[in-house]
């Protein structure tokens, strides 16, 4: 089973900062990796797939990157509406794994 | 509007039995693999199973194995969960999520589609 070890665990930031989101497989997926945001009493929304293909009308502030094993999220300016939980998850192998998740919340 | 609705949740007690279902509505729902995942409370996503549209390939995390059943009935455009023997662990929201693709110079897969969840609480 892949194991994807996601940091921090929870990031404090200011509206209008840039966040970095760290996604960490233990073997090789390729950019076979998916993000997505859950906001509290809500179903995920998918951000990025294939690791750095913005997902369907989600706004350009987001973007993914990198391939193999390491792989970062990133939130050019943050906007309120950005400060929810963050998960990637592999689309590489069976089981599909998530990582643990992480937490953006306003410092 | 594409849309995907949960229901079959509850309190059961353990070692007993549950079948939840996803109504799927906006959607060819026979072109499409689906998924459930589920989520304990406080805690992250847990991937549990898929189905492939034709019900030909199936997979299950190990978690869940031997204990929980993925169906579908393409022509009542619904997905089901099966659980059997549950446990208070499995004490959770239970999502169902399409897998939607993309096929280019490689081909992904992605939750694109998911439902609202329902709740599922094991306990004596």
């Amino acid at each position: 089973e892949i194991v994807l070890t996601q940091s921090p665990a929870t990031l404090s930031l200011s509206p209008g900062e840039r966040a970095i989101l760290s996604c960490r497989a233990s073997q090789s997926i390729s950019t076979y990796l998916a993000w997505y945001q859950q906001k509290p009493g809500q179903a995920p929304r998918l951000l990025i797939y294939g690791a750095s293909n913005r997902a369907t009308g989600i706004p350009a502030r987001f973007s993914g990157s990198g391939s193999g094993t390491d792989f970062t999220l990133t939130i050019s300016s943050l906007e309120p509406e950005d400060f929810a939980l963050y998960y990637c998850q592999q689309c590489s192998n069976w089981p599909r794994t998530f990582g643990q998740g992480t937490k953006l919340e306003i410092k | 509007e594409v849309q995907l609705v949960e229901s079959g949740g509850g309190l059961q007690q353990p070692g007993g039995s549950l079948r939840l279902s996803c109504a799927a509505s906006g959607f060819t729902f026979s072109s499409y693999s689906m998924k459930w995942v589920r989520q304990a409370p406080g805690k992250g996503l847990e991937w549990l199973s898929y189905i492939s549209s034709s019900s030909t390939t199936i997979y299950y995390a190990d978690s869940v194995k031997g204990r929980f059943t993925i169906s579908r009935d393409n022509a009542k455009n619904s997905l089901y969960l099966q659980m059997n023997s549950l446990r208070a662990e499995d004490t959770a929201v239970y999502y169902c999520a399409r897998q939607g693709y993309t096929y280019g110079r490689a081909a992904y897969y992605y939750m694109d589609v998911w439902g609202k969840g329902t709740t599922v609480t094991v306990s004596s």
